[in-house]
């Protein structure tokens, strides 16, 4: 039972290395989303997908891109990495928008220097 | 971006007390969700409510949607030491199969010995 599966747990980057974080899910859910968490502002969402070939832009979307090229998979893209990146980056999915609500990833912690 | 105002921030309790938090809010929500953070890993979900005036159970867990679509809580009775980690609310709207889910800035819930 693997739900959502985010790699690598743990990155330090320096100030403008790109880098991809992984995403998948295996439980042929349609919507995928990418968020980030910084402390004391809750879950805020970069990009999101509604299914394969379609994504679309969240609240922080500046600095990342996404693909979708598959179900399974939403790798998300740090182009040039910057220190208000440094955040944790949590994955989620479901089934369809709107449906039953979401399971996430265990988070990527991601430090920029 | 809109963001829920959660509250408490923190709670410091002692095992066996009762539990409660609340989030507020301007808009209206289709959905109302309750997840909680274990350090390390990503929100799980605890409890979702569909309907204005829902109230629902899950165990020692107990959530309501309010009337006005605005607002909801989270009680937990009888607190044990597993309990302990962050709670966040979220808020979904829905239209049209556009979505957007919003999230609380957590409630830290800490159980001293």
């Amino acid at each position: 039972n693997a739900g959502v599966t985010q790699t690598p747990k743990f990155q330090v980057l320096k100030t403008g290395q790109s880098m991809t974080l992984q995403c998948a899910q295996d439980m042929n859910h349609e919507y995928m989303s990418w968020y980030r968490q910084d402390p004391g502002m809750g879950l805020r969402l970069i990009h999101y997908s509604v299914g394969a070939g379609i994504t679309d832009q969240g609240e922080v979307p500046n600095g990342y891109n996404v693909s979708r090229s598959t179900t399974e998979d939403f790798p998300l893209r740090l182009l040039s990495a910057a220190p208000s990146q440094t955040s944790v980056y949590f994955c989620a999915s479901r089934i369809v928008p709107g449906g039953q609500p979401q399971h996430f990833g265990d988070g990527t912690r991601l430090s920029i220097l | 971006g809109q963001q829920l105002n959660q509250s408490p921030q923190s709670m410091f309790i002692q095992e066996g007390e009762d539990v409660s938090m609340n989030c507020t809010s301007s808009s209206i929500f289709n959905t109302w969700l309750w997840y909680k953070q274990d350090p390390g890993e990503g929100p799980v979900l605890l409890i979702a409510l569909y309907k204005a005036g829902e109230l629902t159970s899950n165990g020692r867990l107990t959530a309501q949607f309010g009337i006005t679509r605005k607002d909801s809580f989270l009680n937990i009775s009888a607190s044990i030491p597993s309990d302990v980690g962050i709670y966040f609310c979220a808020g979904l709207i829905s239209n049209f199969g556009n979505e957007k889910l919003t999230f609380g800035t957590g409630t830290r819930l800490t159980i001293i010995p």
